[in-house]
């Protein structure tokens, strides 16, 4: 079952505001991982947050995360629409190597 | 750097065939990984390579095997292909320090078995 549970599903908003996607796990991880997915393409790294950390910064990229409810925020701010994509969120668990993947959000911003 | 590579790009089998996806990375990375993604869902690991040498299973493994030919190729094979194994086809690497690996990813192969 996927470790990861992405909200909301599907986002559209206008160029210039803000997005914000979240994301839950269930078990103990190292560290949490947002990735980004054009149509038809693979998925690309964006951010990486350590399970010791509460924030990190790239960019227009702000991830949060609260590892007593086991659950992040990715923020876009001032998004263009050439943010449109599908953004994951992926968790790398305490017990290995593996990465395991959120079904995803669908944010189309529209000029 | 040409990054991870996947061949092919596109493939249409009839139920029952054969096929192997092959992907190979230049960037001297330890880890390799086989994912399938299906319409409007995230990725899940079929199975992955950890090391040179070692294979394991992923989430779903069934119907597919693998062969990590050397540190550089891991492929993907469908010995008796099944609808159900439509799908697009990731392959990915990581260098695997521990702490902080992020995975790169390959154009993917779109399968689609008739």
């Amino acid at each position: 079952s996927q470790q990861g549970e992405e909200d909301p599903q599907a986002l559209s908003i206008q160029e210039g505001e803000n997005a914000t996607m979240n994301c839950s796990y269930k078990t103990s991880i190292n560290n949490l991982q947002w990735y980004r997915q054009n149509s038809g393409r693979g998925l690309v790294h964006l951010i990486l947050i350590r399970s010791n950390e509460r924030e990190k910064h790239s960019g227009r990229l702000r991830v949060t995360l609260d590892t007593s409810k086991k659950s992040s925020s990715l923020l876009i701010t001032a998004s263009r629409a050439a943010d449109t994509a599908s953004y994951f969120c992926a968790t790398e668990e305490t017990s290995g190597s593996r990465l395991t993947f959120g079904e995803g959000t669908q944010l189309t911003v529209n000029p | 750097n040409a990054g991870v590579t996947q061949t092919p790009k596109f493939q249409v089998l009839k139920t029952g065939q054969s096929m192997t996806l092959q992907c190979a990375q230049d960037m001297n990375h330890n880890s390799m990984y086989w994912y399938r993604q299906d319409p409007g869902m995230g990725l899940r690991l079929i199975y992955y390579s950890a090391s040179e040498g070692t294979t394991d299973k992923g989430e779903v493994p069934n119907g597919y095997n693998v062969s990590r030919l050397n540190k550089r190729e891991f492929s993907l094979r469908l010995e008796s292909a099944a609808p159900s194994q439509t799908s697009v086809y990731f392959c990915a690497s990581t260098r695997l320090t521990g702490g902080e690996d992020t995975q790169y990813f390959g154009p993917g192969t779109r399968l689609t078995v008739l």
